[in-house]
């Protein structure tokens, strides 16, 4: 596609459940980000790909949120046993250098 | 570490007015300085960058000079229109092992009344 796609664009789910982000990026992009956003405040770095495999987690805030890129394309964030202070809008960017990143629309996400 | 702090808002003005929205970082190592966009119901947009010291970047009529003496990277723009109401977030990333990760400021929300 022309630019970064993110599904679903709303997602609401009940505390405790499991819920998958989805982010296809820009074809040919071998770098992945994943941002968290919550409401008035900027995009959190969450992850980042370089290709098939994370060079940097450190911005997960804790093992119930997991990521993976299988083919190096399309990747996924998982989220386990979701609690209310996860709701937010979740971005996905590519970028081909690192120079410049392409940001998706986001998910947001709502646990309730 | 790293971290960036812009002028809060909202910002309010009317059209053809002069707009600056205050940004000043801290980081470790030589960053490069970003500002993005994100208009109503779309993504965030690069507007424009500066890689090092004493450059500018713009775009749309909207300018920004890296200033290293004061760590600052202010967004200004001569004459606002209604289309550049939007969010406006100021960004560095900082050349380090993490190929293009940003840190962000917290956004202003800009209006721009006819």
């Amino acid at each position: 596609g022309a630019g970064v796609s993110q599904t679903p664009s709303n997602k609401v789910t009940e505390k405790g459940k499991y819920v998958e982000l989805r982010c296809d990026p820009i074809s040919g992009h071998t770098a992945l980000y994943w941002y968290r956003q919550s409401l008035g405040q900027g995009p959190e770095f969450l992850i980042y790909f370089q290709g098939t495999g994370a060079a940097d987690d450190s911005g997960l805030p804790n093992d119930r949120f997991f990521a993976v890129r299988p083919e190096g394309s399309v990747s996924t964030l998982k989220i386990q046993r979701t609690e209310r202070g996860d709701s937010a809008v979740y971005l996905c960017a590519s970028s081909l250098t690192g120079a410049e990143a392409f940001f998706g629309q986001g998910t947001r996400l709502t646990v309730v | 570490g790293n971290s960036v702090t812009q002028m809060e808002g909202p910002v309010t003005l009317s059209e053809e007015a002069f707009l600056t929205i205050n940004c000043t970082y801290t980081a470790t190592g030589y960053p490069s300085l970003f500002w993005y966009v994100q208009y109503p119901g779309e993504g965030l947009q690069l507007l424009l960058k500066a890689t090092k010291a004493d450059d500018k970047g713009s775009n749309k009529g909207f300018e920004a000079t890296y200033r290293k003496e004061t760590t600052s990277f202010h967004l200004e723009k001569g004459s606002v229109q209604v289309s550049d109401s939007a969010v406006y977030f100021c960004a560095l990333s900082d050349g380090g092992s993490t190929l293009g990760r940003l840190y962000f400021g917290r956004g202003t929300q800009l209006t721009v009344w006819p």
